[in-house]
């Protein structure tokens, strides 16, 4: 069966300070590959989409980045946090591009 | 832009209790609608997918339709217990290939 890890589970950083976000998937391969993040009382907000390794897609510019290195890597990066980066991230994957999409627990950042 | 809204944001229902619970979207050209449950501070759980050409799918408990036309989708429960207690989110992938989210609905089972 698959399964996706995301890590770590809370995170409390300064502002200017930079950030990795890691999620892994196991028991595929070649998944699409998904960053959200998710505001308190509002919808998810999809950041960054990979259908292959070294492919990014980015649906919003901000102060975030994301990359591929491995197939079943995602990783999520600032080099320099802002307080409004403070939220909770989600990974995801799915098979195809209209198949269900599996998430991860998520990333509680707090940027202070 | 596809919109997705779902009301009430809110809902307080007693245990044994079947419920409805509503998700709208602005554009009917979408590939599917999915249905997601998620518990505080986790992630979302997969309930259902319903592909564009189908009315509903039905999984112990929950079932859920959708009439792509008038851009409506609703997760029925039956028999509500405390343990659905959550905030469920609908989802549609839309003609971008892209999902758009509702805010989500969440829901007490009151024991």
């Amino acid at each position: 069966s698959q399964t996706i890890h995301q890590w770590p589970a809370t995170l409390v950083q300064p502002v200017g300070s930079p950030l990795s976000l890691e999620c892994t998937v196991e028991g595929t391969s070649n998944p699409n590959l998904y960053w959200y993040r998710q505001a308190a009382g509002r919808g998810l907000q999809l950041l960054f989409y990979s259908v292959g390794i070294g492919q990014i897609s980015s649906e919003v510019p901000q102060n975030l980045s994301a990359s591929r290195p491995q197939d079943r890597q995602f990783i999520l990066s600032s080099k320099k946090l802002l307080l409004s980066d403070s939220g909770f991230y989600l990974c995801a994957w799915n098979r195809q591009g209209d198949s269900p999409l599996h998430f991860g627990n998520g990333t509680r950042l707090t940027v202070t | 832009k596809q919109e997705v809204t779902q009301i009430p944001a809110a809902l307080s229902v007693p245990e044994g209790e079947n419920l409805v619970l509503n998700c709208s979207f602005t554009d009917s050209a979408i590939y599917n609608l999915q249905w997601f449950r998620q518990d505080p501070g986790k992630g979302l759980t997969s309930l259902l997918l319903i592909q564009s050409s189908q009315r509903e799918q039905t999984s112990g408990r929950l079932n859920a339709s959708l009439d792509k036309s008038s851009g409506r989708s609703t997760l029925y429960i039956a028999a509500s217990q405390p343990g659905d207690s959550a905030t469920y989110l609908c989802a549609v992938l839309g003609s971008a290939r892209q999902l758009t989210f509702g805010s989500g609905t969440q829901l007490t089972v009151l024991p």
